[in-house]
């Protein structure tokens, strides 16, 4: 069975730029989650998501955000770009909602903000 | 607020002896737990779970125990192999939403 995946692997964009991320779930999956990893801050919660439903959404600001598709594919955005956005994007799924069942990671986005 | 707490960024163990990683936590509601490991540009790997009615699990090298009075976890890996060098992630949950502590990055010594 195919693991998560992520799409792109690495990204570069300026400050003020919009920037689309996508993961694909475990086949079967139907929760997705999504974090983001910066040096020191552990795995920040962004948003999750179960059966297209956004049922948690973390502490950012609201230029980021998700969804999901009937597929449980999962894309999240991010507009206007700041510096502080640059980070490793990781996306979970797990078959039950999240919390419930073990989560199971993709390779992550890396984002670099110039 | 950081409800879950890896309070050693780094441990170096030599290569056959035991590596013992702790995890505490604030949230009395949590119940179900996990570690993962994660090499860089990488995501994180899912090594080992316990839920709150027991306090112990193995998977072969990997074993993890909790105290709830303590609110406290630890992940014990015997014997340490310069393969298991990476950083690692404990993850407390509500049934609800995973909360993941900073992690701690382990160097196993040839």
């Amino acid at each position: 069975k195919a693991g998560v995946t992520q799409t792109p692997r690495y990204l570069i964009k300026t400050r003020g730029q919009q920037v689309t991320l996508s993961c694909s779930p475990i086949s079967g999956h139907r929760s997705v989650s999504w974090y983001q990893q910066t040096p020191g801050q552990g795995l920040q919660f962004l948003f999750e998501y179960f059966s297209e439903t956004q049922r948690n959404k973390g502490n950012f600001p609201g230029r980021f955000s998700g969804r999901q598709f009937s597929n449980s594919r999962s894309e999240m955005n991010v507009s206007t770009l700041e510096l502080g956005d640059s980070a490793l994007y990781l996306c979970a799924s797990s078959y039950l909602p999240p919390g419930q069942d073990t989560q199971y990671f993709g390779p992550g986005t890396r984002l670099t903000v110039l | 607020d950081q409800q879950v707490k890896q309070n050693s960024p780094s441990l170096s163990v030599q290569e056959g002896r035991i590596s013992i990683l702790n995890c505490d936590y604030t949230n009395s509601m949590f119940d179900y737990f996990l570690w993962y490991k994660k090499y860089p540009a990488e995501g994180p790997t899912f090594l080992i779970s316990i839920s709150s009615i027991k306090d112990k699990n193995e998977d072969g090298r990997f074993t993890v125990f909790l105290n709830k009075s303590a609110k406290h976890l630890s992940l014990h890996i015997v014997p340490s192999q310069p393969g298991d060098s990476a950083v690692y992630f404990c993850a407390a949950s509500n049934r609800n939403q995973f909360y993941f502590g900073t992690g701690t990055s382990l160097t196993v010594i040839p």
